[in-house]
């Protein structure tokens, strides 16, 4: 699969704060997905963005896809204790393998 | 409803003895994944079949065997040949087709301990 880099690997907010995990290729991305994976769970998807500049949301969580489809954003507003996890930005494969490549995310601790 | 089981979901082996994954989509689903998750990383792609009777090694195969007789199942064996199995592995799969359109759907994984 393609390269992407996540940043922050940790975050840790006060809960009503708001957050921001942030995705970043060398190289133009057909689309990207998002998934959240909860402490001892297991990875749920949550968005694909595939149009350049494309914003979407859900609820508190706002999703974007750069208008060069290099770069891509999750913030959460007010974070809750519920959104304590693991987000993943994944990118689609590059060669003929048809995997997804799941980097390490980044890991939010919501602090009551 | 629709998903995807996956059993054990902890397992404790000896070194030296093989042991099987069990991982059964009722999605209709035509592509299957295995997955290892280490703690505090993400997840690295062992095995994937896009098809029956097909599979590919991924970027850790090594010491993994798999086989994808039916469509709903796609079972791994963790080999003795493994030299570090212990890891929480996590089974998905997709609708298939074109490449990036593949959005994953996971089970509630496994957690295999070796003794």
């Amino acid at each position: 699969g393609q390269q992407v880099m996540q940043i922050p690997q940790y975050q840790h907010v006060q809960e009503g704060e708001d957050f921001t995990t942030y995705c970043n290729s060398s190289t133009t991305l057909s689309n990207i997905q998002w998934y959240k994976q909860r402490p001892g769970g297991h990875p749920v998807f949550l968005i694909q963005l595939v149009k350049s500049g494309e914003v979407k949301k859900q609820k508190r969580l706002t999703f974007q896809f750069g208008e060069a489809k290099k770069n891509s954003s999750l913030h959460i507003t007010a974070t809750q204790t519920t959104d304590v996890g693991t987000y993943f930005c994944v990118p689609p494969d590059s060669g003929s393998a048809r995997q997804l490549t799941f980097g390490s995310g980044t890991q939010l601790t919501v602090l009551p | 409803d629709g998903g995807i089981t996956q059993s054990p979901k902890y397992l404790f082996r000896k070194e030296g003895q093989n042991v099987t994954l069990s991982c059964e989509q009722n999605l209709n689903h035509d592509a299957m994944y295995w997955y290892r998750q280490d703690p505090g990383q993400g997840l690295r792609l062992i095995y994937y079949s896009q098809i029956v009777n097909d599979f590919q090694k991924g970027d850790i195969a090594e010491g993994y065997s798999v086989s994808r007789e039916k469509k709903e199942s796609f079972p791994l064996t963790v080999t003795s040949a493994q030299k570090n199995p212990t890891a929480f592995y996590l089974c998905a799969s997709s609708r298939g087709g074109v490449a990036g359109a593949n959005v994953l759907t996971f089970g509630a994984g496994s957690r295999l301990t070796v003794l």
